[in-house]
């Protein structure tokens, strides 16, 4: 069976643009979830997405979003970018709804800024 | 929201050598999620714990939940180079998880 596969897997941007970042569940799985990684901040949940319903949203700014399609993959969208966005940006899914399920990463998204 | 504390940071040990990582809460929890992350790697789930008391192992390490459900810790037997990495507790609370800081494991020869 496939692992959650993500691309890119590295990003160079300059700060005000936009950048988009996709995941791909593991077959059959219905959640997906993102987590932001920074050695600052370590590993911060961004949202978690299940049945093309954002069920819960962590604490950042309104210009990162997400959406999910009918077949669970799932986008995440960074607007007007920051240099403090530069992360590693990790998707994670599982069978079901977040809430005692393992969660199953992917190798993640290097997102720099310039 | 959920907040849990990981100590140590950092565990320098001394290949063959045994260590504990512990997770802390100020409130009772439902359950608690373990991961590893190698370097350079993603998180990997190991195991989860659900109820008071309860004691799991695999192969040489033991995760163990406390009685009041607030803590949590990993002891690691016999270490190995292939130990390195960052070991993260994670708890479910209002619908997110909450990773904790993670111990980060040096392995010397």
């Amino acid at each position: 069976k496939a692992g959650v596969t993500q691309t890119p897997r590295y990003l160079i941007k300059t700060r005000g643009q936009q950048v988009t970042l996709s995941c791909s569940p593991i077959s059959g799985h219905r959640s997906v979830s993102w987590y932001q990684q920074t050695p600052g901040q370590g590993l911060q949940f961004l949202f978690e997405y299940f049945s093309e319903t954002q069920r819960n949203k962590g604490n950042f700014p309104g210009r990162f979003s997400g959406r999910q399609f009918s077949n669970s993959r799932s986008e995440m969208n960074v607007s007007t970018l920051e240099l403090g966005d530069s992360a590693l940006y990790l998707c994670a899914s599982s069978p079901g709804a977040l809430g005692g399920q393992p969660q199953h990463f992917g190798d993640g998204t290097r997102l720099s800024i310039l | 929201g959920q907040q849990v504390m990981q100590i140590p940071q950092y565990q320098h040990v001394q290949e063959g050598e045994d260590f504990t990582t512990y997770c802390n809460s100020s409130t009772t929890l439902s359950n608690i999620q373990w991961y590893k992350q190698r370097p350079g790697g993603h998180p990997v789930f190991l195991i989860q714990l659900v109820k008071s008391g309860e004691v799991k192992k695999q192969k040489r390490l033991t995760f163990q939940f406390g009685e009041a459900k607030k803590n949590s810790s990993l002891h690691i037997t016999a270490t190995q180079t292939t130990d390195v990495g960052t070991y993260f507790c994670a708890v479910y609370d209002d619908y997110k998880l909450s990773f904790g800081a993670g111990t980060t494991v040096t392995v010397r020869a």
